[in-house]
């Protein structure tokens, strides 16, 4: 059974970092592309970055381009994403994805439950 | 980027209704087209990939249609567990986009 288990979530000031871990079991991890995809509150998905299964491809959104990095680790099946100069509109619930093939434009087969960033002072 | 516009952005049905929802690119992203259905408080979870290929475990009474630039997704015959959002989202090219969601509700 696949599983993806997101933390690190919190309450962050302003201009701050945080990291987003998310743990895979069920499947060959290093076999598949992964995602981040955002939500804020009441509003709709937004991908955010993608990173191809060996992790040698990256992939941002405009908006998280300079801020973000996105890397993974496939000796311990875990997914990260650093987030640095943090802004208010990044608060949102962040979900990784693993996506149904090796290339990052694959659809996402199966989402984690979702870790809560919140950005305020 | 590719923009991905979804309406109706809610509607109203009832039980046993059929139900379309429209999705639209700005360009041709040929069949890279998906559905994912999101229930409140819960990640979305896929239902159709390439336009029509029903995901592992989906029911039948959900299908996919279009290609190029217009897309449809049927509901049949509408049930209670299908009360949920609907998104669509084009994986033609990066940036991965989403439409702004179809938000099913009881009549």
């Amino acid at each position: 059974e696949v599983q993806l288990l997101e933390s690190g979530g919190g309450l962050v000031q302003p201009g701050g970092s945080l990291r987003l871990s998310c743990a895979a079991s069920g499947f060959t991890f290093s076999s598949y592309a992964m995602s981040w995809v955002r939500q804020a509150p009441g509003k709709g998905l937004e991908w955010v970055s993608a990173i191809s299964g060996s992790g040698g491809s990256t992939y941002y959104a405009d908006s998280v381009k300079g801020r973000f990095t996105i890397s993974r680790d496939n000796s311990k099946d875990t997914l990260y994403l650093q987030m640095n100069s943090l802004r208010g509109e990044d608060t949102a619930v962040y979900y990784c994805a693993k996506q149904i093939g090796d290339m990052v434009t694959h659809p996402f087969d199966f989402w984690g439950q979702g870790t809560l960033v919140t950005v305020s002072s | 980027d590719i923009q991905m516009t979804q309406s109706p952005s809610s509607l109203s049905a009832s039980v046993g209704y059929r139900v379309t929802i429209t999705c639209r690119a700005s360009q041709s992203i040929y069949r890279y087209l998906n559905w994912y259905q999101q229930k409140p408080g819960k990640a979305p979870k896929l239902l159709i990939y390439t336009a029509s290929t029903l995901h592992s475990g989906v029911p039948s009474r959900f299908s996919g249609t279009g290609s190029g630039t217009d897309f449809t997704l049927t509901i049949s015959s509408l049930r209670p567990e299908d009360f949920a959002t609907y998104y669509c989202q084009q994986s033609y090219s990066v940036p991965l986009t989403f439409g702004g969601g179809t938000k099913v509700e009881i009549k």
